[in-house]
């Protein structure tokens, strides 16, 4: 039973394009979202959040926006740089801090 | 400010074997957490320990235990290995607050075989 799902394995854009990386929840209880990217051989690291009274929140380069109703978020990256290739995740949470649930990630290359 | 470190960094154990992995988490952070990524998957929660109790815990079998120290480092020891335990296992920490939680920070994992 996947409650959250990334349903595109991987993505190549151009840099200074944007990236756009969408992500999909089954689960009405969750209230927090999160994306993390992970290099190779590293831990994820927290890249930005936002809680379900929210529909967009920006940091820099960075925004992630929520439709409720579509149970449906995406990540926004502008402008890509080739530092930004990696694996992202979607995950979601029930409460901030409590257990996370992962999709399976997206390979994001971004070619200079 | 070290963040959240992990030992060891790879590990290779034989079926039926008994591991225990460790966590030390980032500095100020009181609460830890432990997932298990498979291959092109995403991590799977396994247990969160809070003030030296398992706070929740995720759909392993009971193979899989942990503990808290007074120090907030934490163990996950798992029994009777299996071929389907080869992972990365990544211990995340974080802080519980009055007015709410922080996100969670990774560290960079044990590689896990067993043969």
């Amino acid at each position: 039973d996947q409650q959250v799902k990334q349903n595109s394995p991987s993505l190549s854009v151009q840099e200074g394009r944007i990236s756009i990386l969408n992500c999909d929840y089954t689960n009405s209880m969750f209230d927090y979202f999160l994306w993390y990217k992970k290099y190779p051989a590293e831990g994820p690291t927290f890249l930005i959040s936002i809680s379900s009274i929210k529909d967009k929140n920006e940091d820099g380069r960075f925004t992630v926006f929520l439709n409720k109703s579509a149970k449906h978020l995406s990540l926004h990256i502008v402008p890509s740089q080739p530092g930004d290739s990696a694996v992202y995740f979607c995950a979601a949470s029930h409460h901030l801090g409590n257990k996370l649930v992962f999709g399976a990630g997206t390979i994001l290359r971004v070619k200079s | 400010d070290a963040g959240v470190t992990q030992s060891p960094t790879h590990l290779i154990k034989t079926r039926g074997q008994q591991v225990t992995l460790r966590c030390s988490p980032k500095s100020g952070h009181d609460t830890v957490s432990w997932y298990q990524q498979a291959l092109g998957q995403g991590p799977q929660f396994i247990f969160q320990y809070y003030e030296e109790e398992e706070r929740q815990r995720g759909n392993f079998p009971d193979r899989f235990s942990g503990h808290q120290f007074p120090n907030y480092s934490s163990e996950l020891n798992v029994n009777a290995l299996l071929l389907g335990d080869s992972a990365l296992y990544l211990c995340a920490s974080s802080l519980t607050g009055m007015l709410g939680n922080s996100p969670l920070h990774f560290g960079n994992g044990t590689r896990l075989t067993v043969t």
